[in-house]
């Protein structure tokens, strides 16, 4: 089945302890991204990679990290969590490097972070 | 800069009710493209419409329909004759390739439909 997986789907942690939330998709999708989800905010774009080794800023990067070694997972990386990033998380694939496509979401992550 | 406004915070209907949910946009660039996303209860993000701006053809899909004008930078979306599994959170959506490839989100506007 064509999917986005994340894990874990949901995360209770202290500030300042580093996690990783895994995202992977097995669509051979060109482009991936992380949005977190606040109410009243909608969506915000994290990071995006159109490739391979190819990562880039969203409109909120700070305190996030990403890395794309491999074309079917974009781990999203908090170094030192605090509790402003308590969020529900989305990762997204899309077949296109461009943003021109349809983007397919993960399940999403709930974050907690005391 | 590029942004997304769904002034409609949250609409309540009863069922068989029309809807209409509203999406204005900002960019100054002539090439983008348009989407919107559901998110019923279950929180899933379900892709709804992709339109690019060159193609100002309304569509209708089953009850939905979407208005697409770009002399008021509006891309609306119509729902006909709503149902209780309508209710969810919708959210319209820009990309602009000259912005980085960066997707912007609207705020998302919550429908909830009453039988």
């Amino acid at each position: 089945e064509a999917q986005v997986t994340q894990n874990p789907r949901y995360l209770i942690t202290v500030t300042g302890k580093k996690l990783t939330v895994t995202c992977s998709q097995n669509m051979n999708h060109e482009y991936m991204s992380w949005y977190r989800q606040d109410p009243g905010l909608g969506l915000r774009q994290i990071y995006y990679s159109m490739n391979v080794e190819v990562t880039d800023k969203g409109d909120v990067p700070e305190g996030y990290k990403v890395s794309r070694k491999e074309k079917r997972n974009f781990p999203l990386i908090l170094e030192s969590p605090s509790p402003n990033q308590t969020s529900l998380y989305f990762c997204a694939s899309s077949p296109s490097p461009t943003i021109t496509d349809t983007q397919y979401f993960g399940p999403g992550t709930r974050l907690t972070v005391l | 800069a590029q942004k997304v406004t769904q002034a409609q915070t949250e609409i309540s209907v009863v069922e068989k009710e029309d809807v209409t949910l509203d999406c204005v946009y900002e960019t100054r660039d002539t090439t983008y493209y348009l989407f919107w996303y559901k998110q019923p209860p279950s929180g899933e993000l379900v892709f709804l419409i992709r339109r690019n701006s060159f193609d100002e053809q309304n569509e209708i899909s089953g009850r939905y329909s979407w208005n697409f004008q770009k002399s008021t930078s509006s891309f609306n979306f119509t729902i006909t004759a709503s149902q209780v599994v309508d209710s969810a959170v919708y959210f319209c959506a820009l990309g602009v390739m000259e912005y980085g490839n960066k997707l912007v989100f609207g705020a998302g506007t919550i429908l909830r439909v009453k039988s």
